[in-house]
């Protein structure tokens, strides 16, 4: 079964409007860390938004933030007023207690932001 | 400048060619990473190194051939690699807490590997 799952492969939003892109996950750790990434064309992969298991307010960076429902298993990142260079490839994944060095992938969403 | 550096960023070789990606990096990492990177699927773990040290080999086909010469540096040799092997490979580092790494890779723009 899939530890990461994306659900949405595309995704067309209008600039300025805000998207929500899901990402749910599988784990029996108690202990589990929630990451995204962005991946533009060029093909570097940027960090952009951390969400620990145990923090207790969603993880906020600028214009992301994490929607972080433990219950639900579910950690959906929310870009606030999209802009053109918001498209790209955006990639969730957890780091679960006992692994030192794993990150376990989403198979990633596309966006793609109309002017 | 970024803070890793990946070349050569595109590459052709044939199936009996010896061939190797470079990555470097300027951030004072510890942890180095090699991912290999398939269309429509999620990113797959090749190596880790950590302090020079490999600590991580995801069941890698021996003919990938990683190599860690010290903590900014890491390559990637190649030989005898199969059609299937065309990807982009993408090399990560991350800082360690507490001698762990953290989750937070910085990442490379990848080297475009393509296997005829």
């Amino acid at each position: 079964a899939q530890k990461i799952t994306q659900t949405q492969p595309g995704m067309f939003v209008q600039e300025k409007e805000a998207v929500t892109l899901d990402c749910t996950y599988d784990t029996s750790d108690q202990s589990y860390g929630l990451f995204w990434y962005k991946q533009p064309s060029s093909g570097e992969m940027i960090f952009l938004i951390y969400q620990g298991s145990y923090d207790e307010q969603n993880a906020t960076e600028g214009r992301y933030s994490l929607n972080f429902q433990k219950a639900r298993k579910s950690a959906n990142l929310v870009i606030s007023a999209s802009q053109l260079g918001d498209s790209a490839m955006y990639f969730c994944a957890m780091r679960e207690h006992w692994s030192n060095y794993q990150l376990i992938w989403g198979a990633g969403t596309k966006l793609i932001i109309k002017p | 400048e970024t803070g890793v550096t990946q070349t050569p960023r595109h590459l052709v070789m044939g199936m009996t060619n010896k061939k190797s990606l470079k990555c470097e990096q300027h951030l004072g990492h510890n942890a180095m990473y090699w991912y290999k990177q398939s269309a429509k699927k999620p990113l797959e773990l090749m190596f880790v190194y950590n302090f020079k040290e490999q600590t991580e080999n995801n069941s890698v086909p021996s003919r990938f051939s990683p190599e860690c010469p010290n903590s900014s540096h890491l390559f990637l040799h190649l030989h005898t690699l199969q059609p299937e092997d065309s990807a982009l490979y993408l090399c990560a580092s991350s800082p360690l807490e507490t001698g762990r790494p953290t989750g937070e890779l910085f990442f490379g723009e990848g080297s475009r590997l393509t296997v005829l």
